[in-house]
């Protein structure tokens, strides 16, 4: 098993660009998460998913949207991206809703 | 909002001494999480604590839950240069949600 997996690890993005980060899991978990780490401020929710074709908001929303399409896949989109998302992003999954595994990270550049 | 406050932000030890983070909260907890990040890592889950005054072992790593179920500690015994890394607190606050204090990093010098 793979467990989680992030897609891209690295990504240098000039403001107003756009990108989608991809997470993929393999242990048939149907919850999801996308989370933000900054220095000093732990993590943060972005959005979360309770199970394909489901989506909802999280504790900092705002710039960012996201689909389930598939069980295995969640993915995080950035529209129109701002310096203020230069950060490092987290997918994880879980399988009760309880413990979370979390993905390698990808880490975001804004220009 | 909710919010789990750690305590030290920051701690430098020498191999060998002991090392303890606390997690406290103004309102009761439903449970209490601990995730640990290696530098350059990605947070790993290690325990969860659910009843009051709940105590837990792993090793050299002891976890315990307050009577009150507002705070929680973690202690390390004998430090190791394994250890380094942020150790998080969580609270699983229902509805598939968890919200995670700010951290405590841990250096150890050798």
């Amino acid at each position: 098993n793979a467990g989680v997996t992030q897609t891209p690890k690295f990504r240098v993005l000039k403001t107003g660009q756009s990108m989608t980060l991809l997470c993929a899991q393999d242990m048939n978990h149907e919850y999801m998460y996308w989370y933000r780490q900054d220095p000093g401020m732990g993590l943060r929710l972005i959005h979360y998913s309770v199970g394909e074709g489901t989506t909802a908001k999280g504790e900092v929303p705002d710039g960012y949207n996201v689909s389930r399409l598939k069980k295995q896949n969640f993915l995080l989109g950035l529209e129109s991206a701002a310096p203020s998302q230069t950060s490092v992003y987290f997918c994880a999954s879980s399988y009760g809703g309880d413990t979370q595994y979390f993905g390698p990270g990808t880490r975001l550049t804004v220009l | 909002g909710q919010q789990v406050m750690q305590i030290p932000q920051y701690q430098h030890v020498q191999e060998g001494e002991d090392f303890t983070t606390y997690c406290n909260s103004s309102t009761t907890l439903s449970n209490i999480q601990w995730y640990k990040q290696r530098p350059g890592g990605h947070p790993v889950f290690l325990i969860q604590l659910v009843k009051s005054g709940e105590v837990k072992k792993q090793k050299r790593l002891t976890f315990q839950f307050g009577e009150a179920k507002k705070n929680s500690s973690l202690h390390i015994t004998a430090t190791q240069t394994t250890d380094v890394g942020t150790y998080f607190c969580a609270e699983n606050t229902g509805g598939f949600k968890t919200i995670f204090g700010a951290g405590t990093r841990l250096f150890v010098k050798a």
